[in-house]
């Protein structure tokens, strides 16, 4: 079965840049997705289609995909960015894969 | 604007069936794909499968053999069954739509099931 795979945890400081990436077996050849995920809520979509922002996300969230590794940019990140961001792959052969999730704490 | 709640029991015995439903209002089922992911305590989102206002579904290859997905767009409804559930069935499931561009625009707020005796 078709494995995503993400950093456990990423740290930052607020107003610098975060990165997370996202592995998998030709990911850039999949539509790859980021959510984040506040405890006890549910998951927000922030990034669609590789690179697309929907309405009411902020522009400091980005987004590529390109050879096995997806990556989501929060740039100026705020102390409202800590939450755990999960990426999601899909094509028509595996559908939708969830990554293993990575953990963004803003110190 | 839409909006999707989950409903059902919160306890299922070992064996036994767990059976949720999520019901979208404000607009129409008649469209988009409608899925189930689920969530154990302290762990990642698992895709579990989806349902197409036709009916047509498709489900995770890994509990494949245990679930069903159908729709009542009657009742603007979708629901899920899942077979033989064991304690690594505990989850907050949620229902979710992928608003056609392959991610999920839109989720319920979650439903905590636990599978105990």
């Amino acid at each position: 079965s078709y494995e995503v795979t993400q950093p456990t945890s990423v740290s930052v400081s607020p107003g610098q840049t975060a990165g997370i990436t996202c592995s998998g077996d030709k990911l850039g050849d999949k539509y790859a997705c980021w959510y984040q995920q506040k405890p006890g809520r549910s998951p927000v979509l922030v990034i669609y289609q590789d690179n697309k922002r929907p309405s009411g996300i902020p522009e400091r969230f980005s987004g590529s995909n390109s050879g096995n590794t997806a990556t989501l940019t929060i740039s100026g990140t705020q102390a409202m960015d800590e939450a755990d961001y999960y990426c999601q792959a899909w094509d028509s052969s595996t559908d939708y894969v969830f990554g293993t999730g990575t953990k963004v704490t803003v110190l | 604007q839409v909006q999707l709640q989950e409903s059902g029991p919160g306890l299922v015995k070992p064996s036994e069936t767990l059976s949720l439903t999520c019901t979208v209002s404000g607009g129409s089922i008649s469209s988009f794909y409608w899925s189930w992911i689920r969530q154990p305590p302290g762990k990642g989102l698992e895709w579990i499968g989806y349902v197409y206002y036709s009916g047509s579904t498709k489900y995770n290859p890994s509990l494949k053999s245990r679930v069903t997905i159908s729709v009542d767009t009657s009742k603007n409804q979708f629901s899920l069954k899942l077979r033989s559930v064991t304690a690594a069935d505990t989850a907050v499931y949620y229902c979710a739509r992928d608003g056609s561009d392959y991610a999920f625009d839109l989720w319920g707020q979650g439903t905590m099931v636990t599978v105990s005796s």
